[in-house]
């Protein structure tokens, strides 16, 4: 397995335009997390899946911000109508969950986003 | 809610110098605490945790960290840098299953490391 893969790696947008990555876990992994990094801030968490249920929204993930994760394999992030403040990294990391302990999440190399 | 502090959002060091960098957290429940490096144009790497038991922990590139409870700190130490550890470094919390095992990151601290 060769980790976390998120495609595309760089996307340019005009304003107003549709968007969506993709991102590819690990593939024993259930747990899918998206985050969203901004220029010299720390990852921001988003969304999260548990299989193909999404567990958690953030109150960042506004009406147009919209996450999938069918048959809990690959997920998508979809941004509809995108504005200049969606420009960003968007990270992708999955984890095994195991109870009690914590694990580790995997990362992606993050698609950035940069809407003209 | 749980929040993450980094003391330093740059520590600008010499070759071989020691070098700390500071992280205190808050959470009104027990945590799990990380610290990750993130290289340019890259994703993050976990550098070491810390689950329980030991409250030092040592994890990879010759970094360790401790983890003190009672001030809420998490900081992380390496006792001689070199020039490839300059790059980005987050220290994050998670509470485990009450949230998801979902992160809280830092800002994040900017080290570079001067021949």
């Amino acid at each position: 397995d060769t980790g976390v893969s998120q495609d595309p790696r760089h996307k340019i947008t005009k304003r107003g335009q549709n968007v969506t990555f993709r991102c590819d876990p690990i593939s024993e992994h259930n747990r899918l997390y998206w985050y969203r990094q901004t220029l010299g801030q720390g990852p921001e968490f988003l969304t999260y899946f548990q299989n193909e249920a999404q567990l958690e929204k953030s109150r960042l993930l506004s009406d147009r911000f919209s996450a999938e994760r069918p048959k809990g394999s690959f997920s998508t992030l979809e941004i509809q109508r995108t504005e200049q403040g969606d420009s960003a990294m968007y990270l992708c990391a999955s984890s095994a969950r195991v109870v009690p302990t914590n694990t580790e999440a995997f990362f992606g190399q993050g698609t950035r986003l940069t809407v003209v | 809610a749980q929040s993450v502090t980094q003391l330093d959002s740059q520590v600008p060091v010499f070759e071989e110098a020691p070098v700390e960098l500071r992280c205190n957290y808050s959470s009104s429940v027990s945590v799990y605490l990380f610290w990750y490096v993130q290289y340019p144009n890259q994703g993050l790497q976990l550098l070491l945790k810390y689950l329980s038991g030991s409250t030092l922990v040592k994890g990879i590139n010759g970094f360790e960290a401790e983890f003190n409870k009672s001030q809420t700190s998490f900081h992380l130490r390496k006792p001689s840098v070199h020039i490839s550890d300059t790059a980005e470094y987050f220290c994050a919390v998670s509470e485990g299953e009450t949230s998801g095992s979902r992160l809280t990151f830092g800002e994040g601290t900017q080290l570079t490391v001067n021949p």
